[in-house]
């Protein structure tokens, strides 16, 4: 079993719908991060959450931290939020910070 | 503009050669690090380095070499020792101490 599972592997929906990702870890972290990758390849970091929630934009991750698990949605989702969303956590490890991914899930949005 | 560049982009190369992958930053991070990503799995940690002169083996380090010679620089040398090296590479860098990563654009290898 991964260290970090994410779900749904693939998710297409209509533009506007409402987008929800679900990210599950079983290791202790100091920090979870979503990413954005663009078909390119470049990666972006969206948020990086120890607790609670963050929105910027039409972008919202939350964390419960007991249960180990992360959402990040979407509101009045785009074709141009068309990406791969990861979710990876982080840790320290002999003074390294060290970033453990999940598999990522492919977003389209259809117009 | 700060940032951490890649290149090239796209690489071909002939089994059985050794290719060297650049990257650069110019964060002033101490921390760098290489990931591979193949299809349909999450990036796996190639080797990182926290300070110059110094580099650590990550999780599937064998068939690659690296070094540090100076801050700003962290190339890395896939061997042909490295059974499937067709891959895309990344490379990230992070202030020490500092949770957040910042990832280069990636370099697709391709050996033929």
């Amino acid at each position: 079993k991964n260290e970090v599972e994410q779900s749904p592997q693939n998710l297409t929906a209509q533009e506007g719908e409402f987008i929800t990702i679900n990210c599950s870890y079983s290791v202790g972290i100091s920090a979870l991060h979503w990413l954005q990758q663009h078909p390119g390849g470049g990666i972006v970091s969206l948020f990086m959450l120890s607790s609670g929630k963050k929105k910027h934009g039409r972008l919202i991750a939350t964390i419960n931290i007991q249960e180990k698990h992360s959402s990040l949605h979407i509101t009045a989702s785009h074709p141009r939020d068309s990406a791969v969303y990861i979710c990876a956590v982080s840790s320290v490890e002999k003074g390294a910070q060290k970033l453990v991914f999940g598999q990522g899930t492919r977003l389209t949005i259809n117009p | 503009d700060g940032g951490i560049t890649q290149s090239p982009k796209y690489l071909f190369r002939k089994e059985g050669q050794n290719v060297t992958l650049s990257c650069e930053q110019n964060l002033n991070h101490d921390a760098m690090y290489w990931y591979r990503q193949d299809p349909g799995q999450g990036l796996r940690l190639i080797y990182y380095s926290q300070i110059v002169n110094d580099f650590q083996k990550g999780d599937i380090a064998e068939g690659y070499s690296v070094s540090r010679e100076k801050k700003e620089s962290f190339p890395l040398t896939v061997t042909s020792a490295q059974k499937n090296p067709t891959a895309f590479y990344l490379c990230a860098s992070s202030s020490q101490g500092g949770n957040e990563q910042f990832f280069g654009p990636g370099t697709r290898l391709t050996v033929l």
